[in-house]
């Protein structure tokens, strides 16, 4: 079973607002990835956790904090955000980076989100 | 460094007919893996195929096939028999072995487009 599930699907929040997106997968993959995409544009990474510490962290704004409670579950809190966050958040996970090179990253159906 | 080209921003292919959606990378690591992935409108960005540097022979997966070209440095995925269920954008993406842990660099993107 290769699922990632991602909740919710749809999210509108204005600016004052804090909300979390959820991931989560039991394919016993170790390592797991936030990304943003805007419309008709590659995915950009923004965070990944490997065992459950975070590992790379691409300069994103503290308004998005991310959270990895066990190997299973991938949270994204939310607080304060601009409407030029508004974008597709997509989850993602693989067998743990810098293992072999084909480890392939599985992605959620993602959730769009909405910045008022 | 890695670098991913995608120069198609759009195609279009008859139904049923075969399709070939180019893809070029750069990169200084000796050894990557090379992947595609198809993204519907609904969002979801789904594997399709993987291709290792050293690998000898073509991956291929279903009416999916990767034209591997260590020498020019390109990934050329080939759908094959298209259907209208192909219509979706396509990444291509690479991972080298001595990228940052987790780090995948994805190309442009080209949109597909299956008529009928």
């Amino acid at each position: 079973d290769t699922e990632v599930t991602q909740t919710p699907k749809h999210l509108v929040m204005g600016m004052t607002n804090k909300k979390s997106l959820k991931c989560e997968q039991h394919m016993g993959h170790r390592a797991m990835y936030w990304y943003k995409q805007k419309a008709k544009k590659p995915p950009e990474l923004m965070f990944v956790y490997s065992y459950e510490k975070l590992s790379i962290n691409e300069s994103v704004p503290s308004r998005f904090s991310p959270e990895c409670p066990n190997s299973s579950l991938l949270n994204l809190h939310l607080h304060a955000l601009q409407p030029e966050d508004s974008a597709l958040y997509l989850c993602a996970s693989s067998l743990p980076p810098g293992g072999a090179m084909t480890d392939t990253q599985y992605f959620g159906p993602g959730t769009r989100l909405t910045v008022l | 460094a890695q670098k991913i080209t995608q120069t198609q921003p759009g195609m279009f292919v008859q139904e049923k007919e075969a399709v070939t959606l180019d893809c070029t990378y750069d990169t200084s690591d000796p050894s990557y893996g090379l992947f595609w992935y198809k993204q519907p409108s609904s969002g979801e960005m789904i594997f399709l195929i993987y291709q290792g540097s050293y690998d000898q022979q073509n991956a291929t997966e279903g009416r999916y096939s990767l034209n591997f070209q260590k020498a020019r440095k390109s990934a050329n995925l080939v759908i094959s028999a298209s259907q209208l269920g192909d219509s979706a954008m396509y990444f291509c993406a690479m991972r080298g072995h001595n990228t940052n842990a987790g780090k995948s660099t994805f190309g442009d993107g080209t949109t597909l487009t299956v008529k009928p």
